[in-house]
């Protein structure tokens, strides 16, 4: 069961567009969403976090959008750059008093930024 | 501060064999873990832990063990390999409820 998914395995835009990058969850008791990004022989990198609390969180060119109605979020880069040319996973903390940091990881979208 | 290290990068068994993979950070984290990502698949947990003396099963432990002796180290062992743990095995440390710490990676092939 794939509590934490994105459907787009990769993903291809120009240089100085906007990138969006989508992820869904089933488990409605996800209560704290982060973005990780992975370069290619190399551990993954905390990109940006959003609490369910709240439906945007922005960090430079990187915004994070929550839609709880949905169980959707997405990662907007503006604008993207080639060296955002990664592999981009979403993941999520379960609340409901746990207090470890057990994340659940969705599969990874690659996103390609032509130059 | 080298953040959390991990070693050998790359390693090949024959099936049966055994060998403990290491893990050590030097940021103070109480909660450490260990994930394998399999090639088009996200990351999953095999084992974590909260401090040390305590470790606790993720989603996928069969066929690895853990121990947690100090707040700085937390090995992954692998008592008799088989082709399906060929895999990247990623280890982390985080804060409570904060944003994880990955260490660069180590690559398993069993054959």
């Amino acid at each position: 069961d794939q509590q934490v998914k994105q459907n787009s395995p990769s993903l291809s835009v120009q240089e100085g567009r906007i990138s969006i990058l989508n992820c869904d969850y089933t488990n409605s008791m996800f209560d704290y969403f982060l973005w990780y990004k992975k370069y290619p022989a190399e551990g993954p990198t905390f990109l940006i976090s959003i609490s369910s609390i709240k439906d945007k969180n922005e960090d430079g060119r990187f915004t994070v959008f929550l839609n709880k109605s949905a169980k959707h979020l997405s990662l907007h880069i503006v604008p993207s750059q080639p060296g955002d040319s990664a592999v981009y996973f979403c993941a999520a903390f379960e609340g409901g008093g746990t207090s470890y940091g057990k994340l659940t990881f969705g599969q990874g979208t690659i996103l390609t930024v032509h130059p | 501060n080298a953040g959390v290290t991990q070693t050998p990068k790359f390693r090949i068994l024959k099936i049966g064999q055994s060998m403990t993979l290491q893990c050590t950070q030097d940021m103070n984290h109480n909660y450490m873990y260990w994930y394998r990502q399999d090639p088009g698949m996200g990351l999953k947990l095999i084992y974590y832990s909260v401090g040390a003396g305590i470790t606790d099963k993720g989603e996928v432990p069969n066929g690895y063990n853990v121990s947690r002796s100090t707040t700085e180290d937390f090995p992954l062992r692998l008592e008799l390999a088989a082709p399906s743990q060929t895999s990247v095995y990623f280890c982390a440390s985080s804060p409570p409820r904060g944003g994880q710490y990955f260490g660069p990676g180590t690559r398993l092939t069993v054959t």
